[in-house]
């Protein structure tokens, strides 16, 4: 089946720095995406990897292993208004994307 | 950057009544949309993937005649959840992707927060 794993929650400080962890077993690969989610809303469109490596993006970067099934969003100087959901989802072979859970970031002054 | 519009934000009404939610691609042609549904504190769940012009697909569980959707236009689809039961509040979510753009990121709506009373 096709699944993929994130942790539930994580808990970091602000002004530092955290890595969330997604891996993932899809029928086919076409890319993977990371969406941010505050609590009562919309998910907001964060990155997209589809080759190995890292993407950087101001303070938020991503990173992709395909051979590995593994990907993190890595984000630095935290601040308060992190706090939210971070969605990992691949896209499989037909263009279908797979969701995650959600990591719920907890940001502490 | 491209722009959806989900109206409306908030519904709440008695058991029984039809609900219908609109999704509108404001500066693109969306050929695919999204339904979701989210639970408080859970993830996302797809309901059902609409084509422009042809029959939703329902994902398993999902009950096609309770969750009537509508893909008539290249700029609308809507929801419309018939005869709703206090079970079906959640928060329902839209997203809608271009043809040829299947590897690029959807984009969602606002969502539509539902209550049943």
């Amino acid at each position: 089946g096709q699944n993929i794993d994130q942790p539930t929650e994580m808990t970091a400080t602000e002004g530092a720095i955290v890595q969330i962890n997604c891996t993932y077993q899809t029928s086919g690969f076409n890319g993977l995406f990371w969406y941010q989610q505050h609590a009562g809303e919309a998910p907001t469109f964060l990155s997209y990897n589809v080759l190995d490596g890292l993407e950087e993006k101001g303070r938020f970067s991503s990173f992709l292993s395909r051979s590995k099934g593994y990907s993190y969003l890595l984000l630095k100087e935290l601040q308060m208004k992190d706090s939210a959901s971070y969605l990992c989802a691949a896209l499989d072979s037909n263009y279908q994307l797979i969701w995650g859970a959600g990591t719920k970031l907890i940001i502490k002054p | 950057g491209a722009v959806v519009s989900q109206h409306p934000s908030r519904v709440i009404c008695k058991s029984g009544t039809s609900v219908k939610i609109e999704c509108r691609s404001l500066d693109f042609q969306a050929t695919t949309m999204f339904w979701y549904r989210q639970f408080p504190k859970q993830s996302l769940m797809l309901m059902a993937t609409s084509n422009e012009g042809s029959k939703a697909t329902y994902e398993q569980g999902v009950e096609k005649d309770k969750f009537l959707i509508n893909h008539a236009s290249l700029t609308l689809s809507t929801l419309t959840v018939t005869s709703a039961h206090p079970e079906d509040s959640s928060f329902y979510i839209c997203s809608a992707r271009g043809a040829g753009r299947e590897n690029q990121p959807q984009h969602f709506g606002d969502g539509t927060r539902l209550s049943i009373l």
